[in-house]
């Protein structure tokens, strides 16, 4: 069965760069959502969309910004990146009237 | 605003024995959705099981089965048989009941199964 996809699945990247993290979710899966997890921490909310559109933010910074596409995948930019920034992110999608979120393999950004 | 809170930072369980995981949360919703997610060593966040507040029923997926108090705010994990590959980080995490609303994760607690 498909998964939903993330690239890159490692990235470097160091202080004041740019980054941007693309998710590609699973087949006919409308909602996409946005998740930080910080070492030896547990994952935090950043944003979601629904049917390409902004449907609920969390901590997200403002050097952040976040959008979904025509095709559904979905883009996580990240600029003037910070040491603090260093974490894994996950992207992960839902089909319509499901209640259940279907995680990616995250991508691991470090930021030196 | 909800909150999920896990006071068992790491357990240890031997094979084949059975170990039970604590999850408590806070809300003020009265539907809802519960989840536990394991994230192995990979870091890849595994669906375990899913509990809707609504039903009185424990969920239960082979050897992994929940406790599930509503008036407590409780819902506790408990896993069967306890096999190597069930060492991993377990989330507890809370979802309102509404479509495409963000999961709230506990701490966590780390497993650790010994053989």
């Amino acid at each position: 069965a498909a998964g939903v996809i993330q690239s890159p699945r490692h990235l470097i990247k160091e202080k004041r760069e740019t980054a941007t993290l693309k998710c590609y979710p699973i087949p006919r899966h409308d909602t996409v959502y946005w998740y930080q997890q910080g070492p030896g921490q547990d994952p935090q909310f950043l944003i979601s969309f629904y049917e390409k559109m902004q449907s609920d933010k969390g901590s997200i910074p403002d050097r952040f910004s976040a959008q979904q596409f025509s095709d559904y995948h979905s883009e996580l930019n990240m600029s003037s990146l910070e040491l603090g920034d260093s974490a894994l992110y996950f992207c992960a999608s839902s089909p319509i009237g499901l209640a259940r979120q279907y995680f990616g393999p995250g991508t691991r950004l470090t930021v030196t | 605003a909800q909150t999920v809170t896990q006071s068992q930072p790491e357990m240890s369980v031997q094979e084949a024995e059975t170990v039970t995981l604590s999850c408590t949360y806070d809300t003020s919703e009265s539907n809802y959705y519960l989840f536990w997610y394991k994230q192995p060593p990979s870091r890849q966040m595994i669906l375990v099981i899913r509990q809707e507040a609504y039903k009185q029923q424990n969920a239960t997926e082979n050897r992994f089965s929940v406790n599930f108090q509503k008036a407590a705010k409780s819902f506790s994990l408990k896993i069967s048989d306890s096999q190597l590959g069930d060492t991993a980080m377990y989330f507890c995490a809370f979802s309102r009941m509404e479509y495409g609303n963000k999961l709230v994760f506990g701490a966590g607690t780390i497993l650790r199964v010994k053989s």
